[in-house]
């Protein structure tokens, strides 16, 4: 069975400091990856998704960037964090041509 | 106006009962529908998928109006358990089936 992992599950980083966000799925090949975040309170918004490796597609401008390096590897980084940045990052995977996503654990960012 | 719109709530149902909600959508070109669960802090699980001829899974119906573009959820004998938010999700994009979630109805379950 396909499992999604993501790590770390909380995060607390001063303004300015870099970031790097793990995913990486297991019992799958050539999945759909995505990063959305969640604000407090708020609903899910997509930042990126890709259909392959070195394959990026960015939702919103802003600060963070992906990658993915591996196939079933996916990264959020960025260099400079904002207090804006804070939010609730989830990973996600879909089969090619499959309309459902299934989400890792998440990892809850705090910027102070 | 939104993509996906909730009845953010939340709906206060006593356990046993029953409680239906609806979202609507905006793209009419839309083709996958979804109800996904979300408990607190924790990540969105997928509920069930949502077909043109509705579908049932257990105490949970979905339903879909393609003509009025909106799509329904009804809980039978509510659970305490049953408490969380509600999200309903449709495909807005083919290209990498991007989908766009609703900001969810939050639903709360008491004895």
């Amino acid at each position: 069975s396909q499992t999604i992992h993501q790590w770390p599950a909380t995060l607390v980083q001063p303004v300015g400091s870099p970031l790097s966000l793990e995913c990486t799925v297991e019992g799958t090949s050539n999945p759909n990856l995505y990063w959305y975040r969640q604000a407090a309170g708020r609903g899910l918004q997509l930042l990126f998704y890709s259909v392959g490796i070195g394959q990026i597609s960015s939702e919103v401008p802003q600060n963070l960037s992906a990658s993915r390096p591996q196939d079933r590897q996916f990264i959020l980084s960025s260099k400079k964090l904002l207090l804006s940045d804070s939010g609730f990052y989830l990973c996600a995977w879909g089969a090619t041509g499959s309309g459902a996503q299934y989400f890792g654990p998440g990892t809850r960012l705090t910027v102070l | 106006r939104k993509e996906v719109e909730q009845d953010p709530g939340p709906f206060n149902v006593p356990e046993g009962a029953t409680v239906a909600f609806n979202c609507t959508y905006s793209n009419s070109a839309s083709q996958s529908f979804f109800w996904y669960r979300q408990d607190c802090r924790k990540e969105p699980k997928l509920l069930m998928s949502v077909y043109s001829s509705g579908n049932e899974d257990g105490r949970f119906t979905a339903q879909l109006n393609r003509a009025s573009q909106y799509i329904s959820l009804l809980i039978r004998d509510s659970k305490l358990s049953d408490s969380a938010t509600y999200l309903c999700v449709v495909n807005s994009e083919a290209a990498g089936n991007k989908l766009t979630f609703g900001g969810g109805t939050r639903v709360l379950v008491k004895p």
